[in-house]
């Protein structure tokens, strides 16, 4: 299967700190997606990274690319409570249709 | 709130009923998906439709059937459902066949089958 594997599964940190999550995938992608979830509701669209860019930035966010190793983190920087939620790496096979496969997620509680 | 639009939120449904989900965008994206998502699981790809025509099909069961009417609409038509289908549905909406843009998700309905 091409789903990606995500560590930890589940993260606990305290606001101000930083966050940072883990992906690994299987076979050769065109890009890589962070997406976030909170309880119940859908998914947002965090940060798209293509297979030939090493790093990304987008406000709090930083997402690094591995393809060698077939890795992808996501740091979040500062944390705040409102950052509690599961985040899911995606990634996107080489084909001509947006088939995007979900890694098994990462639920980061964050405390006041 | 999103841009993509599910109803409804919550539907309950019995085995042999006939149920529908809908979904709706305005955003002018092409290709449409449905999702599946059991409870602290990762969403799982049904379907794709790419300029209104059905592109993937992840070897869903026929009691699953898709219909994409216009470029803003999608529904996903129910029946003889089993208590194991009980999930969120997700729809979801990109701006086309590329590869490179990203999903934009609805809140998705709860579905439970008793």
């Amino acid at each position: 299967s091409q789903q990606g594997e995500e560590d930890p599964q589940a993260l606990s940190i305290q606001e101000g700190e930083n966050a940072t999550m883990n992906c690994s995938y299987k076979t050769s992608i065109n890009n890589l997606q962070w997406y976030r979830q909170n309880s119940g509701r859908g998914l947002v669209h965090l940060i798209l990274i293509r297979s030939n860019e090493r790093e990304k930035h987008s406000g709090r966010l930083r997402v690094t690319l591995d393809t060698s190793k077939k890795s992808s983190s996501l740091l979040i920087t500062a944390s705040r409570a409102a950052d509690t939620a599961s985040y899911f790496c995606a990634t996107v096979l080489n084909t001509g249709f947006q088939k995007l496969v979900f890694g098994t997620g990462t639920r980061l509680l964050v405390s006041p | 709130d999103t841009e993509v639009t599910q109803t409804p939120k919550h539907l309950v449904m019995g085995m042999t009923n006939k149920k529908s989900l809908k979904c709706e965008q305005h955003m002018g994206h092409r290709a449409m998906y449905w999702y599946k998502q059991k409870a602290k699981k990762p969403p799982e790809l049904m379907f794709v439709y790419s300029y209104e025509k059905l592109s993937i099909n992840e070897s869903v069961p026929s009691r699953f059937s898709p219909e994409c009417p216009n470029s803003s609409l999608l529904n996903l038509h129910l029946h003889a459902l089993q208590p194991e289908d009980s999930a969120l549905y997700l729809c979801a909406s990109s701006q086309g066949r590329g590869n490179n843009s990203p999903l934009h998700f609805g809140n998705g309905t709860r579905l439970t089958v008793t």
